[in-house]
Formats: structure tokens, C-alpha cells, sequence
């Protein structure tokens, strides 16, 4: 089956500057790339997703690029803010409409 | 539309107890999925439907079953609950292919195995 590993763990930036969390998959197959945004005892919420046949994809300060031949996707957040603190999510889908997650980035922006 | 809607919020069981997770959604979605996250962990796929009807297992499936008798209603099965089954349930849907890809997740499930 698929298989997404997530890194880093942890990231800590000051405000303003930029991150990046990188993913790769396993499984050729999977089509469909989505990132969530999970705040402490909420559900995730969809941040920004990306399909096997578009390279890059761009929503106001978020950003994600594809690589289908490295098999690895990345999202990149600009002049980041406290309220993007959280943990983020990589997932990756076969098209069976089922995920399957990376283990996480908990994501700190210090003011 | 209340969107996917989660019940109970909150339970305590004791090993060997039985529960039903129930899941709902009101946007005439094909797809359903159920996840359950770990503390510090990401989310693992435990089963899955693609239709009324149709239901298979995904990461997770060991102490869980499901059904999928109407389109609306996705429970989760717990037939003997382990204290290894601790952890936040989450429920998600999506609709048909050509309506996009975007899970929808419920508010979760805070599950607890004494």
C-alpha cells in the first residue's frame, strides 16, 4: 500500500519568514495530494491540494509543488503569522477517496 | 447542511465492551472514510466506502467492522473494545469524482478504553 513520510517533525520560524514541509509517497499510483491544517482537539481542515497532473498550485501565502518522477510534494507557507501555528498534514490518494497520512510537522511562529 | 456530523463526542468503555460509532452526512457524497489519530500521530485509514453497499479495509481494520446500508450513514463497529483502541475517531466523506476530491472531516470521536 501507500506509504508518506513527512518532514520535519517540528518546525520553529520567527514571523514573517517562510516555511517549508516536504513529503514524499511511495505509491506511483496516487493521484491526489492534499495538506491539512490541524489545530489542537479540532478536525483538519483542507489548506490547499494538488493533482498528479499539475506541478504547482498557489493560494495567497500557501503554496504546493509536485515532483511525480522524485515522488515528493512540498508545502511552502510565506511571511508566516502566529495563526499559522499548528500541526500540518501531507496526504496522498490513490483515487480510492481514502488517505493516506504523513505523520506530521507541528509548525511554531514565533512573534 | 450540517455537513458530517459526529455522535458521541466523548466516550469511556471498558475492555471487552461493544460501541457503535455513528457518522452521518447530508451532502450526498459517494465516499466515506474512517480514521482514527493517536496522540502526536497522523490520522490511519481503518476502513473505507465507495458506495451504499460497498465497503474495504484499509490500514487499520483489525477490531473494527463496518456497513454502508444507506448513502447517508457510515457506524464504526468497536465488537470488543482494547485499551489499544484509545484514540480520536475521525469520520470523513467526499463527493463524486467530477464534484472534486475534498474530504470533509467530522468534528471526531474522543474514545476511551479503560
Amino acid at each position: 500500500g501507500e506509504n508518506v513520510e513527512q518532514h520535519p517533525s517540528t518546525l520553529s520560524v520567527q514571523e514573517g519568514d517562510s516555511a517549508v514541509i516536504k513529503c514524499t509517497y511511495s505509491d506511483s499510483a496516487s493521484n491526489y495530494f492534499p495538506w491539512y491544517k490541524q489545530e489542537l482537539g479540532k478536525r483538519p481542515q483542507l489548506i490547499i491540494d494538488i493533482r498528479s497532473n499539475v506541478g504547482e498550485k498557489k493560494d495567497q501565502r500557501i503554496a504546493v509543488t509536485l515532483n511525480k518522477t522524485a515522488k515528493h510534494f512540498s508545502l511552502h507557507i510565506t511571511e508566516t503569522q502566529p495563526e499559522d501555528s499548528a500541526v500540518y498534514f501531507c496526504a496522498a490518494d490513490t483515487g480510492r477517496r481514502a488517505l493516506t497520512f504523513g505523520s506530521g510537522t507541528r509548525l511554531q511562529v514565533q512573534p | 447542511n450540517a455537513g458530517v456530523t459526529q455522535t458521541p463526542k466523548f466516550q469511556v468503555l471498558k475492555t471487552g465492551q461493544s460501541m457503535t460509532l455513528q457518522c452521518a452526512q447530508d451532502m450526498n457524497h459517494e465516499y466515506m472514510s474512517w480514521y482514527r489519530q493517536d496522540p502526536g500521530m497522523g490520522l490511519r485509514l481503518i476502513h473505507y466506502s465507495v458506495g451504499a453497499g460497498i465497503t474495504d479495509q484499509g490500514e487499520v481494520p483489525n477490531g473494527y467492522n463496518v456497513s454502508r446500508s444507506t448513502t447517508e450513514d457510515f457506524p464504526l463497529r468497536l465488537l470488543s473494545a482494547a485499551p489499544s483502541q484509545t484514540s480520536v475517531y475521525f469520520c470523513a466523506s467526499s463527493g463524486h469524482r467530477d464534484r472534486g476530491e475534498t474530504q470533509y472531516f467530522g468534528p471526531g470521536t474522543r474514545l476511551l478504553v479503560l
